[in-house]
Parts: structure tokens; C-alpha cells; sequence
């Protein structure tokens, strides 16, 4: 079972829509979540690096948040646009270094 | 100017060949990695370096062999290619190891094995 479970794994919204993307994990120890944006064709982007006392970190558009009580994370988008379709992964890191990576989740705004 | 470049872009071979992809990065960072993202668009780390030493191996084939000549690249060489390496790997590098280092992706390099 992998360490990093993202839902949906898909979803389609009209532009100008809010989504919001959700990350389960159990990685233990935890040192950091990273949300990453991945166009087609294109390597990952990081979008926001979140440590274990942050709740809440916003760019632009996006904002993430992280429970490590729950071991829950969100990332939501706000107002979208054309550009934001692309594959959104959460990645988790453990304090030796280890990178757990969730599948995705593919975002299609469609116009 | 490109941040993380991998060569080639794109790589066609037969079974049973061997191949290199190359990395380079300008941003002066310490630490290197390649990543395998397969048909279901799943990124799973291979290796990582940090000053030309191997940090992470991830459970690879030993058929993979990474090399860095020095902390600007980090090319991987693939002996006896198999069909199920088909996939797009990923060079990435970062400042340093800890862990709110920033990663930066190269473009991809979409290796097809026949």
C-alpha cells in the first residue's frame, strides 16, 4: 500500500471554479510536504513545501494545508484557469531523506 | 537559461542495449536525483547525490548505474535495456539535502524500449 494517497484521482471543473485536492499519508518520521504541479510533457514545479508546523502556506492561487495530527493535506485551488490543468502530486519527505510520492491527481478546467 | 537539462529528449531502443541519459544544472546546487515516472504517471525516486556521493539508491536494478563526474551532472547509464524500463525519467537537483530545499525538475527524457 503506498504511503501517499491522493484523491480524486481525477476531476474536471469549469473555469473560474474552486477545487480542492486531498493527501493521506502515514510516512512516519515526517520532515516535510510538498505539493508539486506537473503540466503534460513537462517535469514537476513545486507549488509549496509545508514543515510540520505549518498549517496553512498559500501561492498565489494555490493554497495548502496540512494536519499532522491527522496526517491530512489539501491543496486548493482558487478561481482556476485553462493554465491549471496538469497532474497535482503530494510528496512526502522523512527526516533520512526519503521522498514518498502520492499518484496525482489530474485537474482539466475546461473553458 | 535552463536550470536542469537532460539529453536526449527523446530515446528510441531495441532490448538488450545500453544507454546513458546526461543531467546538467547551472544553479550551482549540491545534491542530484533521477526519478522514474512510468505509464501511470507514478514518480518514484531511483538515486540521489550530494557533493558527487550517493546518498539514496533506491531498489534498482543493478543494470542502472548513475555517475557524476562532478556536482553540475548526473548521468545515468542503463546497461541491457528490458521493456519495462519504457518510461520518462526525470533528473532533479536541490541546494543541499535538507528538507525544505526546493527540487528543480529537468524537462524529462521519454526513453521506449522495443
Amino acid at each position: 500500500k503506498n504511503q501517499v494517497e491522493q484523491s480524486p484521482q481525477s476531476l474536471i471543473i469549469l473555469e473560474g471554479k474552486n477545487c480542492t485536492l486531498q493527501c493521506n499519508y502515514t510516512v512516519s518520521p515526517f520532515s516535510n510536504l510538498r505539493w508539486y504541479k506537473q503540466d503534460t510533457g513537462r517535469g514537476p514545479v513545486s507549488l509549496t513545501i509545508m514543515t510540520f508546523s505549518e498549517n496553512t502556506k498559500s501561492n498565489g492561487r494555490y493554497t495548502a494545508t496540512l494536519d499532522a495530527d491527522t496526517k491530512q493535506s489539501s491543496l486548493h485551488i482558487t478561481a482556476s484557469q485553462l493554465s491549471d490543468s496538469a497532474s497535482y502530486i503530494c510528496v512526502v519527505r522523512r527526516n533520512d531523506y526519503k521522498l514518498s510520492f502520492g499518484a496525482g491527481t489530474t485537474v482539466t478546467v475546461r473553458a | 537559461d535552463t536550470a536542469v537539462s537532460q539529453t536526449p529528449k527523446y530515446l528510441v531502443t531495441q532490448m538488450g542495449n545500453d544507454k546513458s541519459i546526461k543531467c546538467e544544472q547551472n544553479l550551482g546546487h549540491d545534491t542530484m536525483y533521477w526519478y522514474k515516472q512510468d505509464s501511470k504517471k507514478f514518480l518514484k525516486i531511483m538515486f540521489s547525490y550530494n557533493n558527487k556521493e550517493l546518498i539514496i539508491n533506491e531498489t534498482v536494478p543493478n543494470r542502472f548505474s548513475p555517475k557524476s563526474p562532478d556536482k553540475a551532472h548526473l548521468n545515468l547509464h542503463i546497461n541491457s535495456l528490458e521493456l519495462g524500463d519504457s518510461a520518462v525519467y526525470f533528473c532533479a537537483s536541490s541546494q543541499g539535502l535538507a528538507g525544505t530545499y526546493e527540487q528543480y525538475f529537468g524537462p524529462g527524457t521519454r526513453l521506449t524500449v522495443t
